[in-house]
């Protein structure tokens, strides 16, 4: 399996901005790196993903470090609704492989 | 865009039992994965097609896992017999193509207890 480290857990206050990090060390040079995310009783999300440069969307933005060893899902306000566990991911040989994940609390 | 359709959402079956999962894609996804999920673990890949071939059963407990991709769209996962540690939810997802940086789409998943 790809292997990324994430923190288990991690509280934000609401209209905060939040960082959540993520290592992926072993990332080689076509993999891309993808963010999602689960709320409770639902399937997961996407979120994001990027190659070599930052990436915006609608609903967060990627951080993507110089040497891909790691990168940061931010989202710009933290909601209620953004409490949910977030999984960061190499898509290594066309599948995707889920680690443990972040909890986020938000915090009202 | 209707996403990808589960079926049972629910399931209570008695250990040594049969069960059998449905799945129907995202029209035109080519790709289809079937995970296991335990309570408070990240999902585990089982499966995954390309069209109706596999491309990764690596994670599969064959000996009483299978799962088939009829003519390229629907899919069933079935366990046989079943045993207390299969409890979990089965998540099924799609995507368009096999290549790198597609994004997956998941359904919500069937939640399958075993007594």
């Amino acid at each position: 399996d790809a292997k990324t480290t994430q923190p288990n857990s991690m509280e934000s206050n609401e209209e905060e901005p939040v960082h959540l990090p993520c290592n992926h060390s072993t990332i080689s040079g076509t993999d891309y790196i993808h963010w999602y995310r689960q709320l409770p009783s639902q399937g997961p999300e996407y979120v994001i993903h990027g190659l070599t440069s930052n990436v915006n969307n609608r609903m967060a933005s990627l951080a993507i470090a110089e040497d891909r060893k790691s990168s940061t899902l931010i989202l710009h306000r933290a909601t209620l609704r953004d409490a949910a566990v977030y999984y960061c991911m190499m898509n290594t040989g066309n599948q995707f492989y889920f680690g443990t994940g972040t909890s986020l609390t938000v915090i009202p | 865009e209707a996403g990808v359709a589960q079926s049972p959402r629910y399931k209570i079956i008695e250990k040594r039992q049969s069960v059998a999962f449905w799945c129907n894609p995202i029209s035109g996804h080519a790709t289809l994965y079937w995970y296991q999920q335990i309570l408070g673990q990240g999902p585990k890949l089982l499966i995954q097609f390309q069209n109706n071939g596999v491309v990764d059963d690596s994670q599969l407990p064959k000996d009483r896992f299978s799962a088939e991709r009829l003519k390229g769209v629907d899919s069933t996962l079935k366990i046989q017999p079943a045993k207390l540690e299969d409890s979990a939810v089965y998540l099924c997802a799609s995507s368009l193509s096999d290549g790198l940086g597609t994004e997956a789409f998941f359904g919500q998943g069937t939640r399958l207890t075993v007594v």
